[in-house]
């Protein structure tokens, strides 16, 4: 079974703070692909970054990067600089390898609801 | 650009109505996804298709049925509303290929009163 935790509720911070989002998460399998969306206010979800389990490197774009760590399990999403943009919901993801029509399949963490305040 | 709709962004309905919410996308994608999302809970699969008139169910079936009768629409279909399915509803689609990201839909806000 795949799980996806997000162990951060919510989290509030003042605009220019960096902020880390949390993502662990468990499969069996040996490959594998981890997402992140935000979903502002309006409710869309918007793609922000897919990895497969080959690779660890670390990946910067913007202000937005992420810390790929297979040791540990985990994605994490950090924002530098924050702004009141980046205020939404954040979505961690796992999604199987497999060429069967299960392997679409996302499995989404709970969310966490970023908060950032001028 | 990838472009999905929902037929609604809010819906007002009552209990015992059959309830239709329309999906389609523009991309020409094999798969098409409904989910609901529910505070604490996350998102949680419905039901998807990989083709049409193919569909799996997904984690949470149960007071749902679909329809893909063209590739690009998939329909989501609740047979007699209920309060319980007071809910976020959020469609995706995406590429047939293992490695391709889901896309979603601006969400339908559904009320069953």
């Amino acid at each position: 079974a795949q799980k996806v935790t997000q162990a951060q509720t919510e989290i509030s911070v003042v605009e220019k703070e960096d902020v880390t989002l949390d993502c662990v998460y468990e499969t069996r399998d040996t490959t594998y692909y981890l997402f992140w969306y935000k979903q502002p206010p309006s409710g869309e979800l918007v793609f922000l970054i897919r990895r497969n389990s080959f690779d660890e490197q670390n990946e910067i774009s913007g202000r937005y990067s992420w810390n790929f760590q297979k040791s540990t399990s985990s994605f994490n999403f950090t924002i530098t600089a924050s702004q009141v943009v980046d205020s939404a919901v954040y979505f961690c993801a796992l999604r199987r390898n497999g060429r069967e029509t299960s392997g679409s399949r996302l499995t989404f963490g709970e969310g966490t609801q970023l908060t950032v305040n001028p | 650009d990838v472009k999905v709709t929902q037929s609604s962004r809010y819906l007002v309905k009552r209990t015992g109505e059959k309830v239709f919410l329309e999906c389609v996308q523009d991309m020409d994608h094999e798969n098409m996804f409904w989910y609901r999302q529910d505070p604490g809970l996350g998102l949680r699969l419905i039901y998807f298709s990989y083709d049409v008139k193919m569909k799996e169910k997904g984690d949470i079936p149960e007071g749902y049925s679909v329809s893909r009768e063209k590739k690009e629409r998939f329909s989501l279909i609740l047979e007699s509303a209920s309060t319980n399915q007071t809910s976020m509803y959020l469609c995706a689609s995406s590429h047939g290929q293992n490695q391709e990201t889901q896309y979603f839909g601006p969400g339908t806000r559904l009320l069953v009163l």
